[in-house]
């Protein structure tokens, strides 16, 4: 089936960093949706990505459609310790109610 | 804002046994989807829901069945629970089929 590999797995950063974290597939996704989770929490939307080579920024957070539509990457400049969480990417082929295939999370640590 | 709300948050149920969980989307979405998530997992796809007709089926169990009502809320139905079905399950939620999923809060399931 259609697999995301995110990575890394995990960060630990100091306050006030930038952080990198990215997804590849092997599959074609028409849309790239990234969410953050706090633990027991649902995941929160953060950015969506609609079009090949498309960048969209969410305050501190810049994400990328990848040109092949195979990859994205989300940034996270100037860490402070709310950001702290699991980041997951999810993308979508199908269109009209179809379901989201994730990744396997990035686990963020923020040293104060 | 209004988002999505599931009830109950927790559960506790003997093996064997049967639960129902509930999700009532955010005012005039009409797609509901519906996702299971195991201790330090991504969610798995189970099944969604449009304007109350089945659209995408992940693996879910035969055991479970769930239906969208005329009022969009969702119901899913769990029988002959398992110790395996343990889980976060959560509810999204997104208009007209589009690909922004917005996630409740999820419902602890916890089978003895």
């Amino acid at each position: 089936g259609q697999q995301l590999n995110q990575s890394p797995q995990s960060m630990f950063i100091q306050e006030g960093e930038d952080v990198s974290m990215n997804c590849t597939s092997s599959s074609i996704f028409n849309t790239w949706l990234w969410y953050k989770q706090d633990p027991g929490e649902g995941p929160v939307l953060l950015i969506a990505l609609y079009k090949a080579g498309e960048l969209t920024s969410n305050g501190r957070l810049t994400a990328q459609f990848g040109i092949t539509r195979k990859d994205s990457f989300l940034n996270i400049s100037a860490s402070i310790p709310s950001d702290v969480g699991i980041y997951f990417c999810a993308g979508q082929t199908g269109q009209g109610a179809q379901k989201l295939v994730f990744g396997q999370g990035t686990r963020l640590t923020i040293n104060p | 804002a209004a988002g999505v709300i599931q009830s109950p948050r927790h559960l506790i149920k003997e093996k064997r046994e049967t639960a129902t969980l509930k999700c009532y989307p955010i005012p005039r979405h009409d797609t509901v989807y519906w996702y299971q998530q195991g201790p330090g997992q991504d969610p798995q796809f189970l099944i969604s829901f449009y304007e109350k007709m089945q659209s995408d089926k992940g693996s879910i169990p035969d055991r479970f069945s769930a239906q969208q009502f005329s009022d969009y809320h969702s119901e899913l139905n769990m029988s002959s629970l398992e110790l395996g079905d343990s889980a976060l399950y959560f509810c999204a939620s997104s208009l007209a089929g589009g690909p922004e999923q917005f996630f409740g809060p999820g419902t602890r399931l916890t089978v003895l």
